[in-house]
């Protein structure tokens, strides 16, 4: 069954550092996608990057980065000099299945990362 | 690009009422989802529209639950005799066709059973 692992339930990170948010997945569909979403305190769930199973390069937005390790079936995501704005709740997410499939998101379970100045 | 929204965003009623939500999509997005989140825990997938179809509903969809999209743009997720488990946050999402397209969420409602 298809499943999102975030392990690390809580982070803190210092104000301009670079901090890494561990995620890994499990399918058995060879067409599948990443998707890295934010949700602050507020509630509403922000997208940040996305990563195709096909794609041969990590996916970049500015400073978010996804590490893809297809093999090892991770995708951590990696926000570089961090703002205290980045503090929220940073779930992974995958879709499996290619361009019919119904692309439902499956989430993991959170890292809430807190950003100390 | 107005953003997907969702009315409204919290709502607290007794136990065995019956709730309405609303999610309207972004205008030119085909594709509509509806998720619930409880707390401390990721969305879970409820329901999915392309268009005014109905394409798939999971299992958490209780026959207590309906949704429906009925022009293509606009939809309702009702619940009728709702219980304290019904407590959560609904989001909507919705996305343009394209497997790697991302679903853009709105703010939620919260529902608060009493």
């Amino acid at each position: 069954a298809q499943k999102i692992t975030q392990t690390q339930p809580g982070m803190f990170v210092q104000e301009k550092e670079a901090v890494t948010l561990d995620c890994t997945y499990d399918t058995s569909d060879p067409s599948y996608g990443l998707f890295w979403y934010k949700q602050p305190s507020s509630g509403e769930m922000i997208f940040l990057i996305y990563q195709g199973s096909y794609d041969q390069q990590n996916a970049t937005e500015g400073r978010y980065s996804l590490n893809f390790q297809k093999a090892r079936k991770s995708a951590n995501l990696v926000i570089s000099a961090s703002q205290l704005g980045d503090s929220a709740m940073y779930f992974c997410a995958m879709r499996e299945g290619g361009g019919g499939a119904t692309n439902k998101l499956i989430f993991g379970t959170g890292t809430l990362l807190a950003v100390q100045p | 690009d107005t953003g997907v929204s969702q009315n409204p965003r919290h709502k607290i009623t007794k136990r065995g009422q019956n709730v309405t939500f609303r999610c309207d999509p972004i205008s030119e997005h085909n594709r509509l989802y509806w998720y619930r989140q409880t707390l401390g825990q990721g969305p879970e997938f409820l329901t999915y529209f392309q268009n005014e179809a109905q394409l798939e509903k999971s299992r958490l969809l209780s026959d207590r639950f309906s949704a429906e999209r009925p022009k293509g743009s606009f939809s309702t997720l009702e619940i009728q005799r709702t219980e304290q488990g019904d407590s959560a946050m609904y989001l909507c999402a919705s996305s343009p066709g394209g497997s790697n397209q991302p679903q853009h969420f709105g703010d939620g409602t919260r529902l608060s059973i009493l």
